[in-house]
């Protein structure tokens, strides 16, 4: 099946560094792929979505500035917190469309990426 | 705005007993809906997905959920709960797709006990 790799899985930084969070589609391309967060113990919240060769679309309340999106293939979109504090520790997880030979599309989840801000 | 429901944050079984765990969502139009499972530090697999095609929906591990669309609920539900079905499990709600953005609920973690 539909294999969606995330790396790193768990990352420490000091606070005012930026940090980049890699989603890969390792059989698959993807032109769309989402970012989410999740706070300890509750839900996903959608950050953003990406697409291949344009422009990311943001959610309300997400800052691109400090959340910058690149999609620049299709099998490899990037997260970078830019000048990380510690309130953007947070679990991150992205998700990639395929669709599949018989035109239905499918959702693969990466496993996720922990940020923890220092 | 679209949204979902989960009711009970925390459901605690018995190992062999019935799990059910409910998720109610708002609209007038029938939406996509999903079951998810997250097991403690790791992403998102799906359970099931209802696309309109039958009302009754049987996913992995024995899980099975019901499209009711008077009651505008997809309760999630396991004849025999195992304890390795302890994790977090979230229900999701999309109006654009079966891979579209998906806005999730705020979960129900399982318990399963001896």
């Amino acid at each position: 099946g539909a294999v969606v790799s995330q790396h790193p899985s768990w990352v420490i930084c000091k606070s005012g560094t930026s940090v980049k969070i890699e989603c890969r589609s390792l059989d698959f391309q993807a032109t769309t792929m989402f970012w989410y967060r999740q706070f300890p113990k509750q839900s996903l919240m959608l950050m953003a979505t990406s697409n291949e060769g344009s422009k990311a679309t943001y959610e309300q309340g997400v800052e691109k500035d400090k959340f910058l999106i690149n999609h620049a293939s299709l099998t490899l979109s990037t997260l970078t917190v830019t000048s990380a504090h510690p309130e953007d520790s947070s679990f991150y997880i992205c998700s990639a469309r395929e669709v599949s030979s018989s035109g239905a599309n499918v959702l693969t989840f990466g496993a996720g990426s922990r940020l923890t801000v220092l | 705005a679209q949204s979902v429901t989960q009711l009970g944050s925390h459901v605690s079984v018995s190992e062999g007993a019935l799990v059910l765990l409910r998720c109610n969502y708002s609209s007038s139009v029938p939406p996509y809906l999903f079951w998810y499972v997250q097991y403690p530090n790791q992403g998102l697999q799906l359970l099931l997905k209802y696309t309109s095609a039958a009302t009754l929906v049987k996913g992995i591990n024995g899980f099975e959920a019901e499209f009711k669309k008077s009651e505008t609920s997809f309760h999630l539900t396991k004849p025999s709960a195992h304890m390795s079905d302890a994790a977090e499990y979230f229900c999701a709600v999309s109006y654009t797709g079966t891979a579209s953005k998906l806005t999730f609920g705020t979960g129900t973690r399982l318990q399963v006990t001896l």
